[in-house]
């Protein structure tokens, strides 16, 4: 089936540090992908998406991710975290169905910034 | 322009009690998904309406039902809620037609079941 794996639960980076957090997919065809942050208690933010094109893929807040096809995998990364970071990351894909979409996420990254 | 409104933000039931939630979608958009997020997990699909019906369901007993209106707005409806039902659920927009894919969440609503 198809889904997307995040393998890390919790990550803690020290603030200015630089940060990756992982996201692998399962899809047969080329995917649809979203990385979303979520603060506690809040809604999702769309971070950044890719849909074809230049695998390097820029978003807000200073984030990037790269889509590589042969390693199914889609990584976000930010250069220099600040402390406003700390929040719960979420990868996704979008799986259409008889013509609809539906998003589907991870389980979830949670990122810790020290000081 | 409005994003994607829930109402309530936090309520709290008691067990075999039923519930209802409520979304309006941003602007523009026609298409209203929901999903349950229960703590420390990621959302999880409910269902998807489009045009008033449900178009899509997710792996959630018939206790969860759903309906759309004609201006879009959407309810979340649930049925003889037991504790495991206590979760953020959340509401997301989007439009076949739009040229991005993708949702537009809303903050979500918080319930606690008792």
């Amino acid at each position: 089936a198809q889904s997307v794996t995040q393998p890390d639960i919790h990550i803690t980076v020290s603030e200015g540090a630089s940060l990756e957090l992982r996201c692998n997919y399962s899809y047969g065809a080329t995917p649809y992908l979203f990385w979303y942050v979520q603060s506690p208690g809040q809604g999702l933010q769309l971070l950044l998406k890719y849909f074809s094109g230049d695998t390097l893929v820029q978003g807000i807040k200073g984030f990037e991710a790269e889509f590589k096809r042969s390693q199914s995998s889609f990584n976000l990364r930010k250069p220099s975290v600040h402390w406003s970071d700390a929040a719960e990351y979420f990868c996704a894909v979008v799986l259409f169905s008889g013509g609809y979409q539906k998003v589907t996420f991870g389980i979830g990254t949670k990122l810790q910034v020290i000081p | 322009d409005a994003g994607v409104t829930q109402s309530p933000t936090h309520l709290i039931k008691t067990r075999g009690q039923q519930v209802t939630l409520r979304c309006s979608p941003k602007s523009g958009h026609d298409t209203v998904s929901w999903y349950q997020q229960a703590l420390g997990q990621g959302p999880q699909f409910i269902f998807q309406y489009y045009e008033e019906e449900e178009r899509q369901r997710g792996n959630f007993p018939d206790r969860f039902s759903g309906h759309q209106f004609p201006n879009y707005s959407s309810e979340l409806n649930v049925n003889a809620l037991w504790l495991g039902d206590s979760a953020l659920y959340l509401c997301a927009s989007s439009s076949p037609g739009a040229t991005g894919y993708g949702y537009t969440f809303g903050s979500g609503t918080r319930l606690t079941v008792v």
